[in-house]
């Protein structure tokens, strides 16, 4: 089942925050976060782990909320680099399905 | 290496051809699939291959045929597309196959069916 992104887009000028949510109605095993700018492939962000954990890397860092089946993705003081589509993937256990949610657009304006 | 190779970048394709789309890997992934994206949309798992065998067909139709000739492989024989088959088809590899581990996707092959 795909998971549920929000917000759909969000318009940010540069050095702003921004979080992107991803939700779950099944158990989720793990949350991959992945970046794709327009024509390109998608570009592995961090991945999280069913037991409820925090990553960061940079400024951006996301934590997964196993009792919710939500995970957050957090990027401070965005930069222009940053604009893409940012989707987030649900992982099975032990299968080796990857379900992406409907995708983020962010883009990063001067 | 994380790199995911694909080829060609574009291609052009009548609905009566046959074309063939490939995948390379370095890295020791023992796990590769395939992910047809549509425009404004995520990617769409169509096959994947563990060891060297189909483990996952979402119910694509048989004019998409896969193939993996060795661990480091894997192609997708294309035939009588339609043109609403017209996608960036994605490659991605990861270590064992587990839904724990992180996919790397190549850059994608553009396909056009006129």
């Amino acid at each position: 089942q795909q998971p549920v992104q929000s917000p759909q887009a969000v318009i940010l000028r540069e050095g702003e925050d921004a979080v992107i949510n991803c939700s779950s109605s099944k158990a989720l095993y793990s949350v991959h976060w992945y970046r794709q700018k327009h024509g390109e492939a998608p570009v592995f962000l961090m991945i999280l782990l069913k037991g409820g954990e925090q990553k960061g890397h940079e400024k951006i860092s996301a934590s997964f909320n196993e009792k919710k089946q939500q995970s957050s993705l957090y990027l401070t003081a965005s930069q222009l680099s940053y604009s893409g589509t940012y989707f987030c993937g649900a992982g099975g256990g032990s299968n080796y399905k990857l379900t992406f949610g409907k995708g983020t657009l962010l883009t990063v304006n001067p | 290496d994380t790199e995911v190779t694909q080829t060609p970048k574009h291609l052009v394709m009548g609905m009566t051809n046959k074309k063939s789309l490939k995948c390379e890997q370095h890295m020791g992934h023992r796990a590769m699939y395939w992910y047809k994206q549509k425009a404004k949309k995520p990617p769409e798992l169509m096959f994947v291959y563990s060891y060297e065998k189909l483990s996952i067909n979402e119910s694509v139709p048989s004019r998409f045929s896969p193939e993996c000739p060795n661990s480091s492989l894997l192609n997708l024989h294309l035939h009588a597309l339609q043109p609403e088959d017209s996608a960036l088809y994605l490659c991605a590899s990861s270590p064992e196959g587990q839904g724990r581990e992180t996919q790397y996707f190549g850059p994608g092959t553009r396909l056009l069916v006129l």
